[in-house]
């Protein structure tokens, strides 16, 4: 159980172009989900936290016109990089809260999303 | 502010016991965990402190200790697939209603035979 999905794995754009990310939880039900950024040989950083039904929650420095997101249900949470540029690759990767029937309340991560901008 | 360190790489030898240490200072706390992630994948839960001690699992187990802010895993009977990097993140802030997680740099660990 709590598999989540993300959708595409892998993704080359150009310069200027949107880019839009799926997130799923597979067989549970996600009230909360969130977004995370990785650069290579560092750790995540979080962009994004994503309540369903309302507004997401941008870290710090994130900018919320920039990378667009939505949580139109309680299994599936889109991320779209609008206007991508080159500093904009990188590893893209959501999670989600299953609630009480998790462990520890632990998040589920998905598998990732690899973005390059030309 | 929020910093949590841990060593960059560490190596070891097949068969051998490692201990991945991790220190921490957040503005809050409710829960430190450890992930496992192979390069080019998504990070995998390992385990959860939130009280003091050690909780074990199989060949890993960890230890918390929430005076001194520090925390360890320890890998047991090392094999060559636990080579990865290894995540440290406590759940000590808010975001959108709910505890975010911070993680650490993570450590590279290699094995060799």
């Amino acid at each position: 159980g709590a598999v989540v999905s993300q959708h595409p794995s892998w993704v080359i754009c150009k310069s200027g172009t949107s880019v839009k990310i799926e997130c799923r939880s597979l067989d549970f039900q996600a009230t909360t989900m969130f977004w995370y950024r990785q650069f290579p040989k560092q750790s995540l950083m979080l962009m994004a936290t994503s309540n369903e039904g309302s507004k997401a929650t941008y870290e710090q420095g994130v900018e919320k016109d920039k990378f667009l997101i939505n949580h139109a249900s309680l299994t599936l949470s889109t991320l779209t990089v609008t206007s991508a540029h080159p500093e904009d690759s990188s590893f893209y990767i959501c999670s989600a809260d299953p609630g009480l029937a998790g462990v520890g309340d632990t998040q589920y991560f998905g598998p990732g999303t690899r973005l390059t901008v030309l | 502010g929020q910093n949590i360190d841990q060593p960059t790489e560490m190596t070891a030898t097949e068969g051998a016991i490692v201990q991945i240490n991790c220190t921490y200072q957040t503005s809050g706390f409710n829960g430190l965990f450890w992930y496992q992630q192979h390069a080019g994948e998504a990070p995998t839960f390992l385990s959860y402190n939130v009280l003091d001690g050690l909780e074990e699992k199989g060949r890993f187990s960890s230890f918390l200790s929430r005076s001194k802010g520090y925390s360890y895993l320890l890998l047991k009977e090392l094999q060559m697939k636990d080579s990865a990097s290894y995540l440290c993140a406590v759940r000590g802030g808010f975001s959108g209603g709910y505890n975010k997680l911070i993680f650490g740099a993570g450590t590279r660990l290699a094995v060799h035979p």
